[in-house]
């Protein structure tokens, strides 16, 4: 079945670590760029950054708003997206999802597959 | 940063009605625009992309179109399942943004 399925989410004090994973079954994750998105909750969804597959060098790109704090990084022998979550701030506290987009083209850059999140609470 | 913005915020229509929700771009994105379906506790479900082209096994009452800065998702006559919020996003250059959501309730 062709699926991604987060985990790690959870309560953490501001300033405070957090790392997210994302396993992806059914396709061949190695080939794909892959992307976060998170959702804070009752808001819209925001982008949060995307990691490119071995071919293009594992480089990333980050929303501004967590750039400097989030780490991007992949393992392709486990199908896995990680998501390191640094310097937490209250204004982090979302649903991340993990999303794979249409193609790795940017001109196919819409998520046809979505996990179902994971929720970090961000709070003393 | 391109904007996207959607209106209407809310939209409470019965079932049977023609619906349509419009996102404007803060500047042209061509046709690099992708619609969504959430509903709650679940996560985005994908209907169109290239503002016009319906994701395969989406019902044929939705349709897109537009180009360029404004952008209509209509449903030709709403169903009961179709309540939620629905997203638009574009694609054309990053950071990749999104409309703020039309929460779309059946009356």
């Amino acid at each position: 079945e062709v699926q991604l399925v987060e985990s790690g989410g959870g309560l953490v004090q501001p300033g405070g670590s957090l790392r997210l994973s994302c396993a992806a079954s059914g396709f061949t994750f190695s080939d794909r760029y892959m992307h976060w998105v998170r959702q804070a909750p009752g808001k819209g969804l925001e982008w949060v950054g995307r990691i490119r597959n071995r071919a293009n060098g594992f480089t990333t790109e980050y929303a501004a708003s967590v750039k400097g704090r989030f780490i991007i990084s992949r393992e392709d022998s486990m199908n896995s997206l990680y998501l390191q979550m640094n310097s937490l701030k209250a204004e982090d506290t979302a649903m991340y999802y993990c999303a794979r987009p249409y193609s790795n083209s940017l001109s196919e850059l819409y998520f046809d597959l979505w996990g179902r999140g994971t929720l970090v609470t961000v709070s003393s | 940063d391109i904007q996207m913005t959607q209106s209407p915020s809310t939209l409470s229509a019965s079932v049977g009605d023609r619906v349509t929700i419009t996102c404007r771009a803060s500047q042209s994105i061509r046709t690099s625009l992708a619609w969504y379906q959430q509903k709650p506790g679940k996560a985005p479900k994908f209907l169109i992309y290239q503002a016009s082209s319906l994701e395969s096994g989406v019902p044929s009452r939705f349709s897109g179109s537009g180009s360029g800065t404004e952008f209509t998702l209509t449903i030709s006559s709403l169903q009961p399942d179709d309540f939620g919020t629905y997203y638009c996003q574009q694609y054309n250059s990053f950071p990749i943004t999104f409309g703020q959501g039309t929460r779309l309730e059946i009356k």
